[in-house]
């Protein structure tokens, strides 16, 4: 059973810093890799989608980065500013199904 | 739609009264999703609809729960004789079928079940 793990839980960084929120899977079996983005009391935002086969998307200031052999992700934020404050999730889509396990979640907090 | 619409956004019931939840998807995404999100256990797959027919249910916690999609369109989650552990916020998300597994699935803000 594929299991999702964020590290750290929480973080906090002054406004204007690049910071790294780690993910990582027991499956490498994996079809894709998505990060998403959740506000307080709202849905879920889709930011990013790695498929297995790439190693990497970018979108504006996020990058993400897929490692499937080590069962890693990386989301990157550059430049960070108080509105990017959100907790962000990374889901695994297992390879013979069309459900993402999801982690709990990193909640990040950016001080102005 | 713009978006995927769940209505209503909250709902407070007692314990033991059945419950329906409703998913409007964005239009033109054949492929919807239900999931759960609890404090302790975070964010829970329960129920992948293709059209109207449910190939994955596997994250259905019991038989108390059950959804159906007409229409291709809207989707209903019921739970029958609601308990307090099926308090939480209901998530519903959607996509296009065409290569559904990397398409991303967009997401409703929720329906916040509480059971007294």
């Amino acid at each position: 059973k594929q299991e999702v793990t964020q590290i750290p839980a929480a973080l906090s960084v002054p406004e204007g810093e690049n910071l790294v929120l780690n993910c990582s899977f027991t499956d490498s079996a994996i079809y894709n890799l998505q990060w998403f983005r959740q506000d307080p009391g709202k849905g879920l935002t889709s930011l990013l989608l790695i498929q297995s086969s790439q190693r990497e998307q970018t979108s504006g200031r996020l990058n993400a980065s897929l490692d499937k052999s080590s069962g890693r992700s990386t989301l990157y934020i550059a430049a960070s500013q108080p509105g990017d404050s959100a907790t962000y999730l990374c889901a695994a889509s297992g390879a013979g199904s069309y459900q993402l396990t999801f982690g709990k979640g990193t909640k990040l907090s950016v001080i102005p | 739609g713009a978006g995927v619409s769940q209505s209503p956004s909250n709902k407070v019931t007692e314990k033991g009264k059945d419950v329906e939840l409703r998913c409007d998807p964005i239009s033109g995404h054949t492929a919807l999703y239900w999931y759960r999100q609890s404090l302790g256990q975070g964010l829970e797959f329960l129920i992948y609809f293709q059209g109207n027919s449910a190939p994955d249910k596997s994250g259905l916690p019991s038989d108390r729960f059950s959804a159906e999609r007409t229409g291709g369109s809207v989707s209903t989650l019921t739970i029958q004789r609601t308990q307090q552990e099926d308090s939480a916020v209901y998530l519903c998300a959607s996509s296009w079928e065409q290569g559904a597994r990397n398409q991303p699935q967009h997401f409703g803000d929720g329906t916040r079940l509480s059971i007294l």
